[in-house]
Formats: C-alpha cells, sequence, structure tokens
C-alpha cells in the first residue's frame, strides 16, 4: 500500500486556520486521499476526501498539489472542538487492504483558547 | 450519531469468560468492519466483511471469532483472552462498490474493553 506521513503534532490558536499537511509520494493514479480525525475517546469520523481537484465541505477544505504526491487539509477556523488526531489515508480499489483504512499515527491538534 | 451503534461500551472480562461485542448499522451498508486501537498505537485492522461474507482476516488470534448474521449486524466472540487484549474495539460500516476507493466509513463508538 501506499504510505501517507504526517507530522506527529502541530499547535493551533483557537479561531486561526490550520493547514495539516500530508505527503504521500507514492501515490497511485487510483487512489483516493482520505481524511478522519479521531477526538478524544470516541471513534473515528469522515473529515473530507478527494481525487485530484481541491474539495470543499462544512468541515474542511482539502487542497491536492498538481502532482498528487502532497496534500493539505485545512480547517478555515479552529476550535477548541477541532482537538484531534487527523489521518491523512489513501484508498483505492487495488489496495493491498482491500476495502479497509491503513490508519498511520496521525497528527495529533491541539487547540489552545 | 454515526447510525453505527455498539454494545456494550464497556466490558470488563476475566481471561476464562466468554464474551460477545455486538455492532449494528441503520445505513444500509454492504461492508463492515473491526478494528483494534490498543493504547497509543495506530488503529489496526482485524476483519472486513462485504456483502456479509468474510474477505479479509489480519492475522487476528483464533480467540477473536466474527460473525456477521446479516449485512446489518457485526459480532466478535471473544474467548480466553489475554491482558494484552485490552484495547478499544471499533466496529464501521460503508458501502462498497467493487471498483472504486471513495466510499467514506462511519465508525461507532467503540467498546473498552479490560481483560483482567
Amino acid at each position: 500500500d501506499a504510505k501517507t506521513t504526517q507530522p506527529n503534532s502541530m499547535e493551533s490558536n483557537e479561531e486561526e486556520p490550520v493547514h495539516l499537511p500530508c505527503n504521500h509520494s507514492t501515490i497511485s493514479g487510483t487512489d483516493y486521499i482520505h481524511w478522519y480525525r479521531q477526538l478524544p475517546s470516541q471513534g473515528p469520523e469522515y473529515v473530507i476526501h478527494g481525487l485530484t481537484s481541491n474539495v470543499n465541505n462544512r468541515m474542511a477544505s482539502l487542497a491536492i498539489a498538481e502532482d498528487r504526491k502532497s496534500s493539505t487539509l485545512i480547517l478555515h477556523r479552529a476550535t477548541l472542538r477541532d482537538a484531534a488526531v487527523y489521518y491523512c489515508i489513501l484508498r483505492g480499489p487495488n489496495s493491498n487492504s482491500g476495502y479497509a483504512l491503513n490508519f498511520g499515527k496521525g497528527t495529533s491538534l491541539l487547540v489552545t483558547p | 450519531e454515526t447510525g453505527v451503534t455498539q454494545t456494550p461500551r464497556h466490558l470488563v472480562m476475566g481471561m476464562t469468560n466468554k464474551k460477545s461485542l455486538k455492532c449494528e448499522q441503520h445505513l444500509g451498508h454492504n461492508a463492515m468492519y473491526w478494528y483494534k486501537q490498543s493504547a497509543k498505537k495506530p488503529l489496526e485492522l482485524m476483519f472486513v466483511y462485504n456483502f456479509k461474507e468474510q474477505t479479509e482476516n489480519n492475522s487476528v488470534p483464533s480467540r477473536f471469532s466474527p460473525e456477521c448474521p446479516n449485512s446489518s449486524h457485526l459480532f466478535l466472540h471473544l474467548h480466553t483472552l489475554q491482558p494484552e487484549d485490552s484495547a478499544l474495539y471499533l466496529c464501521a460500516s460503508s458501502q462498497e462498490s467493487r471498483t472504486r476507493g471513495d466510499n467514506e466509513q462511519f465508525f461507532g463508538p467503540g467498546t473498552r474493553l479490560t481483560v483482567l
């Protein structure tokens, strides 16, 4: 499976934008880029995903590099409730792990008031 | 509420006990998953059921036995567990096709298992 690389931790001030980077230099042409987050004491929740074009939804934006070897999850205004571990995951039809998500260590986001 | 429920939320059991974890999804999905999250470790996939058939067993010890009687229910039967099996067990579901990887997974809140 293609791997992703994320910083172990990041810190942000409340109400400021947050850019969470992810490198995936071995991504294949059919791999989708997924982002999930896990709040303390909860199961992971879906944030956003994309293939080639940038994507926006009510939770966040996903900016995908033109060569698709990296992407950035953008939280436009961080709140204290956004403090979580954020996972960048590649998922494709030919993945060795089938339909499952291959979670790495993710980025632990700390939001301070 | 994600549409995926898990019971019980907390479970304490001895090494000689037999117990079962239950997961139910109310989303009409065709794939269900068991994941394990040990303290300070990434989530690990345990089992995948797609169209009620087990499609993946990620080298899980036989003391964990999954069961998927229908597309809405998933069980994890536990017997003679070890203390190192203490973890958060998460169930998830998704609507999958065989050719695309762009479907999101919905996770339940998990069962916090402690093996004494």
